[in-house]
Parts: structure tokens; C-alpha cells; sequence
């Protein structure tokens, strides 16, 4: 079965500490891998990844696919306490539209 | 443009009741997929909707089932709640087709079985 792992679970760090998240992922028919972060409810969409869009930046975040390793890396530069939240990393099951998410980076930033 | 919108915000029923969660999709957006989110636990899939039908299903008892309507809005209904049910209820709207795996969320329905 498509499994997503990711690390770790949780992290604090202060203001204008840089952050890298990581994602391994399991599935078959590989064909994305997705980023969100969720702070109150509702997951918001930050990056997808795919083989012909394996870097993504958007401000401080960024991140990268790398396809042979089955792995993502989310980063984060200057961290501000607004970025504190969990971290979701997903990829579709096996060339299906079902999203398999890890478990998620609960990330805290401290002022 | 309105993004996805789930009701009730929330909601605290008892175990052996019955409950239906709405949602509307973000514009343009023909597919609807619902997710439980345990504590502490990503998103779990519970199934999909495109085209009026179900055309996945995750890994979910069928007490759990749902509908879509015509004008692509869903609901999700769970009968004989337990307590293991409470729980965020995440909708998620996208538009099938090639290279549109992302999905976008709604804020959720934080449902309470006591």
C-alpha cells in the first residue's frame, strides 16, 4: 500500500532559523507529490511537485523532488512565528486522484 | 472567487445518531473528495465524487456514504456514529484532468460523538 512518511513529527525553532522538512514517499505510478500547511483547520496548498517540476520557491519556502531517492525536502528560510503550523506532504495512490498524506511536521516558531 | 466552503463549522452529536456534513466546491471545480483527520493524523481518504457517482473509496465502513448534486456540491452522511468518528471532516474540491492532482481544502467540520 502508498505510503508517506514524513520528519520529523515536530520541531521548534526561533525567529529567522532555517527549517528543512522532509517527505519519503511509497507509492506507485508515481506522478506527484504535494505540499500544505495547516494551522487552524483547513490545509492550504503550497507546492506540487512533479518529474518535469522537481523545484518549486515560493518566497522563503522552497522545495525540491528528488525522484530517484523517492524523497522531498521542504525549506524554510528567515522563519517567522507565522509560519508555525503542520506541514502536510501527499501524493496521489497509484495513478488514482486519492491523496495519501503523511502524518505532518508540526513546526513551532518561537519569537 | 469562493473558495471551498464546508457546513456546520461544528457540530456535537450522540453515539447511534445520525449526521450530514455539506460542502461547495471552489469554482469551476467538478470533482469532491471528503477526508477524516484524526488528532495528530493526517487527512484520511474516505472517498471521492466526480459526475454525480462515487469513483473511489477509501477504507471506510459504509456507514459512511455521500452524494454530489448537479451543481457539483456534496454532502457526506454517517449513521450509527461512534465515538472513534470524532474527528475534521475535510472537503476537497479539483477539477479532473491531466496534471490537476492538486486538491483544495475547506475549512472543515469539527464533528464530536459523545
Amino acid at each position: 500500500e502508498d505510503k508517506v512518511v514524513q520528519s520529523p513529527l515536530s520541531l521548534v525553532v526561533h525567529e529567522g532559523d532555517t527549517v528543512t522538512l522532509n517527505c519519503s514517499y511509497e507509492v506507485t505510478n508515481f506522478r506527484s507529490l504535494l505540499w500544505y500547511k495547516q494551522e487552524k483547520k483547513a490545509p492550504t496548498f503550497l507546492f506540487m511537485l512533479t518529474s518535469s517540476g522537481i523545484e518549486k520557491k515560493s518566497g522563503r519556502l522552497s522545495s525540491i523532488l528528488d525522484k530517484k531517492e523517492l524523497s522531498s525536502i521542504l525549506n524554510i528560510t528567515a522563519t517567522q512565528t507565522g509560519d508555525s503550523a503542520i506541514y502536510l506532504c501527499a501524493g496521489p495512490q497509484g495513478g488514482s486522484e486519492k491523496l495519501v498524506f503523511g502524518k505532518g511536521t508540526k513546526l513551532t516558531v518561537n519569537p | 472567487d469562493a473558495g471551498v466552503t464546508q457546513s456546520p463549522t461544528h457540530l456535537i452529536k450522540t453515539r447511534g445518531q445520525q449526521v450530514t456534513l455539506r460542502c461547495s466546491p471552489k469554482s469551476g471545480h467538478d470533482t469532491v473528495s471528503w477526508y477524516q483527520q484524526a488528532l495528530g493524523q493526517g487527512p484520511q481518504f474516505i472517498f471521492q465524487y466526480y459526475e454525480e457517482e462515487e469513483r473511489q473509496r477509501g477504507n471506510f465502513p459504509d456507514r459512511f456514504s455521500g452524494h454530489q448534486f448537479p451543481n457539483y456540491s456534496s454532502e457526506l452522511n454517517v449513521n450509527a456514529l461512534l465515538l472513534g468518528d470524532s474527528a475534521l471532516y475535510l472537503c476537497a474540491s479539483s477539477f479532473t484532468g491531466v496534471g490537476t492532482d492538486t486538491q483544495y481544502f475547506g475549512p472543515g467540520t469539527r464533528l464530536t460523538v459523545l
